[in-house]
């Protein structure tokens, strides 16, 4: 069984840029949330998609986008990029038929927007 | 809104010592409770659950709904316990887990 995978594990972008992020869920997982972390701070929602369609939303604003795909990968986008957008990202998968809200992070991406 | 609030940035307790790492929460309904760990160099992972009632590593966490808490307690602690914990809740139905700010717990030999 292969875990949560994130990619890329670095990156470093310039204010105004566009970003994008991806995750691969754990085998057999069909829902995928997003979660920013800043520094010193606890993760926060950003959105989770199950089998493709968006399946709430956190008070993100709409230039955090994403994606699911028939083999329930993920992207992140990020549009217009600003210096607090800088943090960790983490996906996190899960299946709603186990033990429903157990949910499988990724080890994150950390973004740095100069 | 719910909230998930853990008061102490940083525990320090020495091996073998009691720890007891905070947790209060508001939310008007029947919340579920959990505890995530992070150890250094390592993701984020389910360390327990309050409908489990189990203990884990030693670990046990009670809801007590008068006082909205779910603190984490081990009676002895280990220096493999060291690491940062995080206190989240989901509303029930909805997949969103909510995190407060996270506990690192340091303990010294």
């Amino acid at each position: 069984e292969t875990g949560v995978t994130q990619s890329p594990t670095h990156l470093i972008k310039t204010r105004g840029q566009q970003v994008t992020l991806r995750c691969s869920s754990q085998s057999g997982h069909n829902t995928v949330s997003w979660y920013q972390q800043a520094l010193g701070q606890g993760p926060q929602f950003i959105f989770q998609y199950y089998r493709e369609e968006e399946n709430g939303r956190g008070n993100f604003p709409p230039r955090f986008s994403g994606l699911q795909f028939p083999n329930y990968s993920s992207e992140l986008n990020v549009n217009a990029l600003e210096l607090d957008d800088s943090a960790l990202y983490l996906c996190a998968s899960s299946h709603p038929g186990e033990s429903t809200d157990t949910q499988y992070f990724g080890p994150g991406t950390r973004l740095t927007v100069l | 809104a719910q909230r998930v609030t853990q008061p102490e940035k940083l525990l320090s307790v020495f091996k073998g010592a009691p720890v007891e790492l905070k947790c209060n929460y508001s939310y008007s309904g029947s919340p579920e409770l959990f505890w995530y760990v992070q150890y250094s160099r390592q993701r984020l992972q389910l360390l327990l659950r309050h409908i489990s009632r189990e203990s884990i590593k030693g670990f046990t966490a009670d809801l007590n709904k008068g006082e909205t808490s779910f603190h984490l307690k081990k009676p002895f602690a280990q220096e493999e316990d060291s690491a940062m914990y995080y206190c989240a809740l989901i509303r029930g139905g909805y997949n969103k887990l909510i995190f407060g700010a996270g506990t690192r717990l340091a303990v010294h030999p």
